[in-house]
């Protein structure tokens, strides 16, 4: 069956300071893969989203980055994080042989900026 | 990007049956529609998905017009436990591949 997996899960970080989150998925190969973010009390945004290893599409300009340096592993990354960056990140993948809108989701990392 | 438009919010009491309608003008020949629901510090659950016409399993119906413009979840005699958001999603053509856009989502209040 198939897994995804992401960490941490929970992480305080000052304004100005680096990022990296962590997805993995088990069980499958080549899925479309998904950034989202949503902030406190918002609905989801679509951040990024890749079909293939160093294939990233981004949705919205910002000072985050996504990379996909193995086909079932996807890291979000900011080099200088500012406070609207704050909120709960989902990680999520779905077949890519088919047209369908059914993605599986992470269990979340929730990002606090002070 | 393809605009998809839901009410905000929702009230309903146990026992009654909801329906809530997603427009989605932009979507592509080949995808598919799916609703999410999700609850407070967890990520979506899959509800339904459709294509065209009527689909229904054991917890929800969804109905999708001949155009696909639109389509609307149904949810059968709701309980306390109904209460949450939810999301209408639709694929998007995109040279790079079909980005997956959420609608803003639908706040359900279910009271007793």
């Amino acid at each position: 069956s198939q897994t995804i997996h992401q960490w941490p899960a929970t992480l305080v970080q000052p304004v100005g300071s680096p990022l990296s989150l962590e997805c993995t998925v088990e069980g499958t190969s080549n899925p479309n893969l998904y950034w989202y973010r949503q902030a406190a009390g918002r609905g989801l945004q679509l951040l990024f989203y890749s079909v293939g290893i160093g294939q990233i599409s981004s949705e919205v300009p910002q000072n985050l980055s996504a990379s996909r340096p193995q086909d079932r592993q996807f890291i979000l990354s900011s080099k200088k994080l500012l406070l609207s960056d704050s909120g709960f990140y989902l990680c999520a993948w779905r077949k890519r042989e088919m047209n369908t809108g059914e993605l599986f989701f992470g269990e979340g990392s929730r990002l606090t900026v002070l | 990007l393809a605009k998809t438009t839901q009410p905000i919010s929702m009230d309903s009491y146990e026992g009654q049956e909801v329906n809530i309608t997603c427009s989605h003008n932009n979507i592509a020949t080949n995808d598919y529609i799916t609703w999410y629901q999700q609850f407070p510090s967890q990520g979506p659950r899959f509800i339904i998905q459709g294509y065209k016409t009527k689909v229904t399993n054991e917890v929800a119906s969804l109905f999708i017009p001949a155009d696909r413009k639109s389509s609307t979840l149904s949810l059968p005699r709701v309980s306390l436990s109904d209460t949450a958001v939810y999301y209408c999603l639709v694929g998007e053509p995109n040279q790079a591949g079909t980005a997956l856009i959420f609608g803003k989502g639908t706040t359900l209040s279910v009271s007793s």
